[in-house]
C-alpha cells in the first residue's frame, strides 16, 4: 500500500507567524507532487504541481520545495493570515493516468 | 482553470436507499474522477470516468455499489447504492486539465 504522509496533522499559529508543513512519499514511486488548499464547503484549490527534483514554486506568500530523491516536499507560508486557515493536502501522482494518492492533510488555524 | 459544480451539496439519507450525485464541468474534459473522504480519512479515489468507456474502479470499489455514468464531456454522475452508515462521506468529482480541478463536494450522511 502506497502511503503519503503529512505532518503535522494540525497546527495553530498566530497571525504574522511563518509556518511550514511536510509531505513524505515513497521516492521510488514518483511522477508528480500536488499541493491543494481546501476550505470547508469549498472546492480544493490547486496550489502547485511539481515534477522535478529541486523544484521550488511560489504563489504570493506560499511556496513549496520538492526532493524526489529522499521523498519529501515542504510547503511554507510566510506571515500567516487568518484567511490562510484551511486544510492543506498533498497528493502523489504515480503515472500518466493522473490518479492521485492523497495524504491526510494538515489543518492550519491562524488566530488573529 | 475549470469550474466544477456538484449537486446536491449535502444530503441525509436512510440506509438501504440510493443517492445520485451530479457533477458538471464548465468545459469539455476527457478524464473525470470520483473521490470520497470518509471521516478522519484521506481523500480516496473511487473510479476514473472517461467519456465513451466504462468507468475504471479502484481496488475496494465495485460498479454495483458505485455505478457511474459519463454521458458527455462535461457531465458525470455517481450513484451510492444500498447505502449504509459506512457510506457517510464527502464525495468529490474532479477533472483533469493542466492540473486536477475539484468540485466542492457532496456531504452525505446515512442514518
Amino acid at each position: 500500500i502506497l502511503n503519503v504522509e503529512q505532518s503535522p496533522q494540525s497546527l495553530h499559529v498566530q497571525e504574522g507567524d511563518s509556518t511550514n508543513f511536510t509531505c513524505s512519499f515513497p521516492s521510488s514511486n514518483f511522477y508528480a507532487l500536488h499541493w491543494y488548499r481546501w476550505e470547508t464547503a469549498k472546492s480544493p484549490e490547486a496550489l502547485f504541481v511539481m515534477t522535478l527534483n529541486g523544484d521550488e514554486k511560489k504563489k504570493g506568500r506560499i511556496s513549496a520545495t520538492l526532493n524526489t530523491k529522499e521523498g519529501y516536499s515542504y510547503l511554507y507560508i510566510k506571515g500567516s493570515q487568518p484567511e490562510d486557515s484551511a486544510t492543506y493536502l498533498c497528493a502523489l501522482g504515480m503515472d500518466s493516468s493522473y490518479k492521485l494518492i492523497f495524504g491526510s492533510g494538515t489543518r492550519l488555524l491562524v488566530r488573529p | 482553470s475549470a469550474v466544477i459544480s456538484q449537486k446536491p451539496s449535502r444530503d441525509i439519507c436512510q440506509r438501504g436507499t440510493s443517492l445520485t450525485i451530479q457533477c458538471q464541468v464548465d468545459s469539455q474534459v476527457t478524464m473525470m474522477f470520483w473521490y470520497r473522504q470518509q471521516p478522519g480519512q484521506s481523500l480516496t479515489l473511487i473510479a476514473t470516468a472517461n467519456q465513451g468507456s466504462e468507468a475504471t474502479y479502484e481496488s475496494g470499489f465495485v460498479i454495483d455499489k458505485f455505478p457511474i455514468s459519463r454521458p458527455n464531456l462535461t457531465f458525470s454522475t455517481l450513484t451510492v447504492s444500498n447505502m449504509s452508515p459506512e457510506d457517510s462521506s464527502i464525495y468529490l468529482c474532479s477533472s483533469q486539465q493542466d492540473t486536477q480541478y475539484f468540485g466542492p463536494g457532496t456531504r452525505l450522511t446515512v442514518l
